[in-house]
């Protein structure tokens, strides 16, 4: 199984600031790497597909970048509803891992 | 418009089973496989399992294989998750999603809202 080790596991931040988030995978994963937000008892929502792709309706100040095994997720500049947790996905084979999530609370 | 429904939230005991089933509408069912993720209270997104609704080929986690079966009715695009042996640590919240497949990624871009299975005796 490929581990997806995500980190920091929370980070404290202020809106208006940059965050950033990284993910290692334990194997290239080439682009099958995602990232998804998720807000308390919400299902998670899709924001960025292959590494660095936007899902429609997600706002830019969200991107993706990375490769091989090596993923980074940032948030250009916190705003309110941006509290959330966040968690990257691999799905270059079965079983689709998860990283373990970063959630990101307000300072 | 599109969306997954899923079933209500469920109580069972110990050694039973649940069957959770997600109705697609607004796209074609059979285009898209889903997948099984499921939450426990508290912790992160844990992967079950995958189901073509075409074919109805579908493959698990290790850890719940021989104790999940996924089923699929195209007539009424439903797709079915049970799981059985329940035990306390089934507990969780479990979802559906859809899986849109693009040249060089996968992702799960529809999610349904989840449905709480509750293992208690």
């Amino acid at each position: 199984d490929i581990q997806m080790t995500q980190s920091p596991f929370s980070l404290s931040a202020s809106v208006g600031d940059r965050v950033t988030i990284t993910c290692r995978a334990s194997q290239t994963i080439y682009r099958y790497l995602n990232w998804y937000q998720q807000k308390p008892g919400k299902a998670p929502e899709l924001l960025i597909y292959g590494v660095y792709s936007l899902q429609s309706g997600v706002p830019s100040r969200f991107s993706g970048g990375g490769s091989g095994a090596d993923f980074t997720f940032t948030i250009s500049s916190l705003q309110p509803e941006d509290f959330a947790t966040y968690y990257c996905q691999q799905t270059y084979s079965t079983p689709y891992t998860f990283g373990q999530g970063t959630k990101l609370e307000i300072k | 418009q599109v969306q997954l429904a899923q079933s209500g939230d469920e109580v069972k005991k110990p050694g039973a089973s649940v069957k959770v089933s997600c109705k697609a509408s607004g796209y074609t069912f059979t285009n898209y496989d889903i997948n099984w993720v499921r939450q426990a209270t508290g912790q992160g997104l844990e992967w079950m399992g995958w189901m073509d609704p075409n074919s109805g080929n579908s493959g698990f986690a290790q850890k719940f294989q021989g104790r999940v079966t996924v089923t699929r009715d195209t007539s009424i695009s439903t797709a079915y998750m049970e799981l059985s042996s329940l035990r306390s640590e089934d507990t969780a919240i479990y979802y559906c999603a859809r899986v849109m497949k693009a040249v060089g990624s996968w992702y799960f871009d529809l999610w349904g809202r989840g449905s709480l299975v509750t293992v208690s005796s």
